[in-house]
């Protein structure tokens, strides 16, 4: 069964750093493409970013260029989102997702964390 | 950036209707738009991919339909598990979009 466990979510002012990890099991970890996707409190679901299976490919919301960098050690099936320079507009549950395939060419999110929340506040 | 834009935003229906959400491409995507559901605490839960292919374990009153950019999620006769909000995804292009949610309740 795949789980998805994110952490390292939690309270930090505006202008501050965060790192998130996703710990995965259950599949082949380098084998899959994965994601975060993100929610704001009462608001729909915004993709975030994407990493290849080997991580040689990343692709990012323009809203979150330059701020934000996704990794992954597929040595500790882990995928990773650091995130800089944040803002209220920041605030949400961010969940990571498994993509259906190794490459970001086409995604499908067919696996989801429980989520983590990030609160931007002073 | 390609825009997803679902109707209706939200409806009421009764267990044992038929239900039907749209889901509308600013350009066309092919047949690369995916369907989610999430009921509220939750993580969303793949239900459809690819337009049309029903995700594993997912129960069969469930379907998909279209492409270009118009897009159909179909739950054949709503069951109380159901009552949820629903997104469509547009996996065709960076950034990945998804449409702005369809929230299913109780009539």
């Amino acid at each position: 069964e795949v789980q998805l466990l994110e952490s390292g979510g939690g309270l930090v002012q505006p202008g501050g750093s965060l790192r998130l990890s996703c710990a995965a099991s259950g599949f082949t970890f380098s084998r899959n493409a994965m994601n975060w996707v993100r929610q704001a409190p009462g608001k729909g679901l915004e993709w975030v970013s994407s990493i290849s299976g080997s991580g040689e490919t990343t692709y990012y919301a323009d809203s979150m260029k330059g701020r934000f960098t996704i990794s992954r050690d597929n040595s500790k099936n882990t995928l990773y989102l650091q995130m800089n320079s944040l803002g209220a507009e920041d605030t949400a549950v961010y969940y990571c997702a498994k993509d259906r395939y190794a490459l970001t060419d086409y995604p499908i999110f067919d696996s989801w964390g429980q989520g983590t929340l990030v609160t931007v506040s002073s | 950036d390609i825009q997803m834009t679902q109707s209706p935003t939200s409806l009421s229906a009764s267990v044992g209707d038929r239900v039907t959400i749209t889901c509308r491409a600013s350009q066309t995507i092919s047949t690369y738009l995916n369907w989610y559901q999430q009921k509220p605490g939750k993580a969303p839960k793949l239900l459809i991919y690819s337009a049309s292919t029903l995700q594993s374990g997912v129960p069969s009153r469930f379907s998909g339909s279209g492409s270009g950019t118009d897009f159909t999620l179909t739950i054949s006769s709503l069951q109380p598990e159901d009552f949820a909000t629903y997104y469509c995804q547009q996996s065709f292009s960076t950034p990945r979009t998804f449409g702005q949610g369809t929230k299913v309740d109780v009539k």
